[in-house]
């Protein structure tokens, strides 16, 4: 079964537009990790919040997190055409076994 | 080696075949994932193996899959008489054992198609 479950499905923005979405999990957490994957490719890892974070930044990213209401947001500023992939969180909740999203699929038009 | 290395990259079999797929982690990281991701869905956990520990096996969908890691290195995933609901990418990752180091590096994948 799946830990997290983002939120939207889709979005469609365009270039240098914002592009937030949302992931709600079940379970207490370790940390939460936001992973990118381009069409046809292997996941690659973007950012890693700790329970304990409340907010980090990377570069045009940032990710809040909050644990009470075991939600995290990923936010990308200024988006790029290069930024259209589908995003996925993961849940760290046994120091290892991480468990990932449906993913939100983003579409940045020129 | 530098990444994760999967193959085959493609894999096109025939209803009641059996399939093995090789995953060759990053030199050195004692954990290792397998994942299957389904046409537009997300990754569904399958095994987990931390360096000389008893792998978890609680995500095999079935006994038709099993998987082995030899040596703590290289991981074959076997499907054996596949189903058309098996074809899907199969993903491995692997990660470092070093206490907080977390993050996962993935393979490219390999698309499995059963006909």
């Amino acid at each position: 079964s799946q830990q997290g479950e983002e939120d939207p499905q889709a979005l469609s923005i365009q270039e240098g537009e914002n592009a937030t979405m949302n992931c709600s999990y079940k379970t207490s957490i370790n940390n939460l990790q936001w992973y990118r994957q381009n069409s046809g490719r292997g996941l690659v890892h973007l950012i890693l919040i700790r329970s304990n974070e409340r907010e980090k930044h990377s570069g045009r990213l940032r990710v809040t997190l909050d644990t009470s209401k075991k939600s995290s947001s990923l936010l990308i500023t200024a988006s790029r055409a290069a930024d259209t992939a589908s995003y996925f969180c993961a849940t760290d909740a046994s120091w290892g076994k991480l468990q990932f999203g449906a993913g939100t699929q983003v579409v940045v038009t020129p | 080696g530098a990444g994760v290395s999967q193959s085959p990259s493609n894999k096109v079999t025939e209803k009641g075949k059996d399939v093995e797929l090789r995953c060759d982690p990053i030199s050195g990281h004692t954990a290792l994932y397998w994942y299957r991701q389904s046409l537009g869905q997300g990754l569904e956990f399958l095994i987990y193996f931390q360096g000389n520990s008893a792998p978890d096996k609680s995500g095999l969908p079935s006994d038709r899959f099993s998987a082995e890691r030899t040596g703590g290195s290289v991981s074959t995933l076997t499907i054996q008489r596949t189903q058309q609901e098996d074809s899907a990418v199969y993903l491995c990752a692997s990660r470092s054992g070093s206490a907080g180091a977390n993050v996962l590096t993935f393979g490219a994948g390999s698309r499995l198609t059963v006909l």
